[in-house]
């Protein structure tokens, strides 16, 4: 079964708009997140990551908000640009144990100019 | 640094042949694992390893082989390919508890088919 679960499966935002993908987890063990952002014929890269002892992380246009009562977490990218359009993934991990990765099923992000 | 290099980009196979898909790494990363993208799945976690000489099974093991015999090199085996294999795979590395990154760094991948 699916470990994380991630939605919307597609978005299409204005240039200038705010996008935001949202994440469910269940396993209360994890405590590492974080997002990866995928080009086409590209392997995924690092984005953005949060540990569950702050609620929110922000890194220039891109904030992740974390509520670990609700098992949740999102990721906004304001002022959203062409150039953002790619596959984003969210992914949780346990550092304590080998770091393996358990990643959402993507959510392929379009801005339109 | 390369980073992270995998070889061949691209390989089709017939049902039941058997190929390795390598993967290289030049920043002497402990830990090193092999995902499979599959559309609508994401990326799923076949195999991994945390150090040279030792490997462990992920989510989806079943039909590949690997190991580990030196820090840098963690090929990837399938002994008899399937259809089911079809997809894109990425290696990955990363240096666990490096200072405070935990980031896994990952191949351009290898799209492989199997008919």
């Amino acid at each position: 079964q699916q470990q994380v679960k991630q939605s919307p499966q597609s978005l299409i935002v204005q240039k200038g708009g705010i996008s935001i993908i949202n994440c469910a987890y269940e396993n209360t063990a994890f405590d590492y997140f974080p997002w990866y952002q995928q080009f086409p014929g590209k392997g995924p890269a690092l984005l953005i990551a949060i540990r569950p002892d702050v609620s929110e992380k922000k890194e220039g246009r891109f904030t992740i908000s974390f509520n670990k009562s609700a098992k949740q977490f999102s990721l906004h990218i304001m002022d959203s640009q062409p150039g953002d359009s790619a596959t984003y993934f969210c992914a949780a991990s346990i550092l304590t144990g080998a770091n393996n990765l358990f990643f959402g099923t993507g959510t392929r992000l379009t801005v339109i100019p | 640094n390369a980073g992270v290099t995998q070889t061949p980009k691209f390989q089709v196979l017939k049902t039941g042949q058997s190929m390795t898909l390598q993967c290289a790494q030049d920043m002497n990363h402990e830990y090193m694992s092999w995902y499979r993208q599959d559309p609508g799945m994401g990326l799923r976690l076949i195999h991994y390893s945390v150090g040279a000489g030792i490997t462990d099974q992920g989510e989806v093991p079943n039909g590949y082989n690997v190991s580990r015999s030196t820090t840098e090199d963690f090929p990837l085996r399938l002994l008899s390919a399937a259809p089911s294999q079809t997809s894109v795979y990425f290696c990955a590395s990363s240096f666990p508890g490096q200072g405070t990154s935990y980031e896994q760094y990952f191949g351009p991948g290898t799209r492989l088919t199997v008919t």
